[in-house]
């Protein structure tokens, strides 16, 4: 089991363009979470999932989008990058209440 | 609105040394979470409580969870350098997941 995987590892993006993060898991979990982290703080939900088709705002939704056709992919996109999205992103899967981390995305936006 | 909120933020002790962080919440939660995450790293799961007077230990750690008070503690017994790192809770409501601002831990010689 690979568990949660994101890319990119690192990404710098322009003002004003769009980029996909990408989160798979492998472990059949129906809860997936996005959460960004910005320099010491704790995190904070963008979105969620509870299953395929499903999915609902968090606390900081604005300036993302998401989608979930399948139980394994949960990929969020930005649309306008602007200098306030950089952060680190971090992906999730839940499963009987536990909740397992990708490794991150480390976005830059200039 | 659910809030959480951790101190101390920062926290120095010695090798051998006892100490606790605590972890405040402003409203009734379904869950109440510890993580570690080391520097650059990802969260590493550390427990879950799910009910009143829920206590979990690992090792060095000991978390419990009050929830007429609203407040859990993550308890360091006989620290070891090995336990430096930034400790956060979370709560769950409905799914939304909010997390405090960590307590950066440093365990010193």
């Amino acid at each position: 089991n690979a568990g949660v995987t994101q890319t990119p590892k690192f990404r710098i993006l322009k003002i004003g363009q769009s980029m996909t993060l990408q989160c798979t898991q492998d472990m059949n979990h129906n809860y997936m979470y996005w959460y960004r982290q910005d320099p010491g703080m704790g995190l904070k939900l963008i979105y969620y999932s509870v299953g395929a088709g499903i999915t609902d705002k968090g606390e900081v939704p604005n300036g993302y989008n998401v989608s979930r056709s399948t139980t394994e992919d949960f990929p969020l996109r930005l649309e306008l990058a602007a200098p306030s999205q950089t952060s680190v992103y971090f992906c999730a899967s839940s499963y009987a209440h536990e909740q397992y981390f990708g490794p991150g995305t480390r976005l830059t936006v200039t | 609105e659910l809030k959480v909120e951790q101190n101390p933020l920062f926290l120095s002790m010695q090798e051998g040394k006892n100490y606790t962080i605590y972890c405040n919440y402003s409203t009734t939660s379904d869950r109440l979470y510890w993580y570690r995450q080391d520097p650059g790293k990802s969260l590493e799961s550390l427990f879950v409580l799910l009910s009143n007077g829920a206590v979990k230990q690992e090792g060095r750690l000991m978390a419990s969870l009050d929830t007429k008070a609203r407040l859990s503690t993550l308890h360091i017994t006989a620290a070891v350098h090995d336990l430096s790192a930034t400790y956060f809770c979370a709560v769950d409501k409905n799914n939304d997941m909010r997390f405090g601002a960590g307590t950066r831990l440093t365990v010193k010689p």
